[in-house]
């Protein structure tokens, strides 16, 4: 069965600070990961996506993946309360177009 | 980027009614489409993957009969959840995968009260 793992959390990062979030999958054949971001009380919105090993930066977010590792991290840099949301994982296998979500992290920015 | 619209965003039915909402890719086609329960302060659940043309793949647990989806077209999915119970109450959020960019867009999410 496909896996993907977040620590729930909720993690705490005082505003300006790099806030940094991690997935792990069990599927080795995932070729695409997504982040979301989730507000409480309204639908995931799309972050960012990653294909490749590597960085992939998008203004303040860079995304970090590591498929021998089986990781794919967020990090979000000069956090800002307004980052204050549940960030899910997700992650499809090849040939697979389902997307596989983890339960998400909490982060809190505090001012 | 690719916009979903769901409707309605929120609706409050009676025991025993139906309810139905939609999901529509507005500028983009989905040939699938995906439906998302979410229960407060709960990860999403897959309910169902709505295919274009043919009939929707159903996740073990899910009732087919009571949670009728119907993918007419390549820019509309609907959900009617048929003899709704309390139980039912919940975020029901709809999810279309677009092609060109293959990443997957939420809609807004539809909030149903079965009181």
């Amino acid at each position: 069965q496909k896996e993907v793992e977040q620590n729930s959390g909720p993690l705490s990062v005082p505003e300006g600070a790099i806030a940094s979030l991690n997935c792990t999958y069990s599927d080795r054949g995932s070729q695409s990961f997504f982040w979301y971001r989730q507000y409480s009380g309204k639908s995931p919105e799309l972050i960012m996506s990653i294909y490749s090993n590597g960085d992939k930066e998008d203004g303040r977010f860079t995304a970090q993946l590591n498929k021998a590792s089986q990781y794919v991290s967020l990090l979000i840099r000069d956090s800002q309360p307004s980052d204050s949301a549940t960030y899910l994982c997700a992650v499809t296998a090849g040939g697979s177009y389902i997307p596989t979500f983890g339960r998400g992290t909490s982060l809190i920015v505090h001012p | 980027g690719a916009v979903v619209s769901q409707h309605p965003s929120r609706v409050i039915c009676k025991s025993g009614t139906s309810v139905k909402i939609e999901c529509r890719s507005l500028d983009f086609q989905a040939t699938t489409m995906f439906w998302y329960r979410q229960f407060p302060k709960q990860s999403l659940m897959l309910m169902a993957t709505s295919n274009e043309g043919s009939k929707a793949t159903y996740e073990q647990g899910v009732e087919k009969d009571k949670f009728l989806i119907n993918h007419a077209s390549l820019t509309l999915s609907t959900l009617t959840v048929t003899s709704a119970h309390p139980e039912d109450s919940s975020f029901y959020i709809c999810s279309a995968r677009d092609g060109v960019n293959h990443g997957y867009t939420f809609g807004s999410g539809t909030r149903l009260t079965v009181v």
